[in-house]
């Protein structure tokens, strides 16, 4: 079945550090692909989203770009900051948007 | 606008107990799902509702059961609660049902079991 594996936590980066976490899929066929963030105390949002091969999704510095040679879809930024320490999922879309399957997430830690 | 919105916040109930979660979707979202959320996991998905109908269930037993009312707002509900079913609820709504579509989720309703 459809699944999502993501890169173990908890991260710990100093400001301005570069930032990757892994996530890797398995799906029947091409699904679409996302990275929700969900900040403390709040629910997820969404923060990027690739719907084919070779997409680069982007947003607030964040960048991912939709591997399917790899099926991969790993999170990118070039300088963190405090306000970006927060929990991120990676998740894809079943073929039907029937249902989304989430990573265990990844809680990241930016210190100044 | 108002985003999704989930009631109650929290709630404790005891074992064997019956809970009803509420969850109003974003207006002119037609489609509500519903997902569980285990501390430290990802959330499990387990109802999906467009148009008042189920259109997915995943892998939860039959205490677990849903519906959605004219006006789109869904409520789940759990009967016998288990020790287990302790976990942050979370619905999400949608305007449409595609594989590109992106999931708007609320805030969530924290349920502990004692």
């Amino acid at each position: 079945g459809d699944s999502v594996t993501q890169m173990e936590g908890p991260v710990t980066l100093s400001e301005e550090a570069f930032l990757t976490i892994n996530c890797t899929y398995t799906a029947t066929g091409y699904p679409s692909l996302f990275w929700y963030v969900q900040y403390p105390g709040e629910g997820l949002q969404l923060l990027l989203k690739a719907t084919k091969a070779d997409d680069k999704g982007s947003n607030k510095g964040f960048e991912a770009t939709y591997r399917k040679e790899t099926t991969s879809f790993h999170l990118e930024k070039g300088s963190v900051q405090v306000s970006d320490s927060a929990v991120y999922f990676c998740a894809l879309s079943d073929l039907d948007g029937n249902q989304f399957y989430f990573g265990t997430g990844t809680s990241l830690t930016v210190i100044p | 606008d108002a985003g999704v919105t989930q009631s109650p916040t929290h709630l404790i109930k005891t074992r064997g107990q019956h809970v009803t979660l509420r969850c109003s979707p974003i207006s002119g979202h037609k489609s509500v799902s519903w997902y569980q959320q285990v501390l430290g996991q990802g959330p499990q998905f387990i109802f999906q509702y467009y148009e008042k109908e189920e259109r997915g269930r995943g892998n939860f037993p039959d205490r677990f059961s849903a519906r959605q009312f004219p006006n789109y707002s869904s409520e789940l509900n759990v009967n016998a609660l288990l020790l287990g079913d302790s976990a942050l609820y979370l619905c999400a709504s949608s305007l449409v049902v595609t594989m590109n579509t992106e999931a708007f989720f609320g805030q969530g309703t924290r349920l502990t079991v004692v």
